[in-house]
């Protein structure tokens, strides 16, 4: 089944404790990006890749790193979370440059 | 600035009673508008993309339209099942960014 893949579903941290979001997808996509969505603001770009090695900042990149070292995966790192990251992130990734999205299920992060 | 409204914010439809979503847009250089369904608890789920003014597409109960100012997604005869929240996205020739409206939350009573 083509799918995205987040793992893990919740996660609950503390300030300052570094953390990794991981995103798989199945469907050889040369594109992928993480979002995070929260209330009355909609889901925001935080950063997206083109492929291998080639990422590039979103909307909102402050306190967030990726890479992407590997063509399925696309890992989210909060190196010091804090609880202004608390928040409902999805990765999703998509064929070529005008395809339309595949979302994973999503990971719901607090940070107290 | 760049902008995707979505109205109205919730809607509550007996079944059977159709009615339109409404996803406004200003933004320069529109490559394509989407719209996504989401349920609780999961990822947005692809419906359609919309190219061009006057261009139409249609699944089940479901029909999306867009003219050079907005898009409308009309729901014909609904049921239960299409309880969801609607997403509307904006893609520009840019290519690498996506602006999401905060969405329309359907619920649709028996």
């Amino acid at each position: 089944e083509a799918q995205v893949t987040q793992n893990p579903r919740y996660l609950i941290t503390v300030t300052g404790k570094k953390l990794t979001v991981t995103c798989s997808q199945n469907m050889n996509h040369e594109y992928m990006s993480w979002y995070r969505q929260d209330p009355g603001l909609g889901l925001r770009q935080i950063y997206y890749s083109m492929n291998v090695e080639v990422t590039d900042k979103g909307d909102v990149p402050e306190g967030y790193k990726v890479s992407r070292k590997e063509k399925r995966n696309f890992p989210l790192i909060l190196e010091s979370p804090s609880p202004n990251q608390t928040s409902l992130y999805f990765c999703a990734s998509r064929r070529e440059e005008y395809s339309p999205l595949h979302f994973g299920n999503g990971t719901r992060l607090t940070v107290t | 600035e760049d902008q995707v409204t979505q109205s109205p914010e919730a809607l509550r439809l007996q079944e059977g009673e159709s009615s339109s979503l409404n996803c406004s847009y200003t933004v320069s250089g529109l490559r394509g508008l989407f719209w996504y369904r989401q349920d609780p608890g999961k990822g947005p789920e692809f419906l359609f993309t919309l190219y061009s003014a006057g261009e139409e597409k249609e699944k089940e109960r479901l029909k999306a339209t867009l003219t050079k100012k907005e898009s409308f997604l009309h729901i014909t005869a609904p049921k239960p099942e299409d309880s969801a929240t609607y997403l509307c996205a904006v893609q520009l020739y840019t290519g690498n960014q996506f602006y999401f409206g905060t969405g329309t939350s359907l619920t649709v009573i028996p």
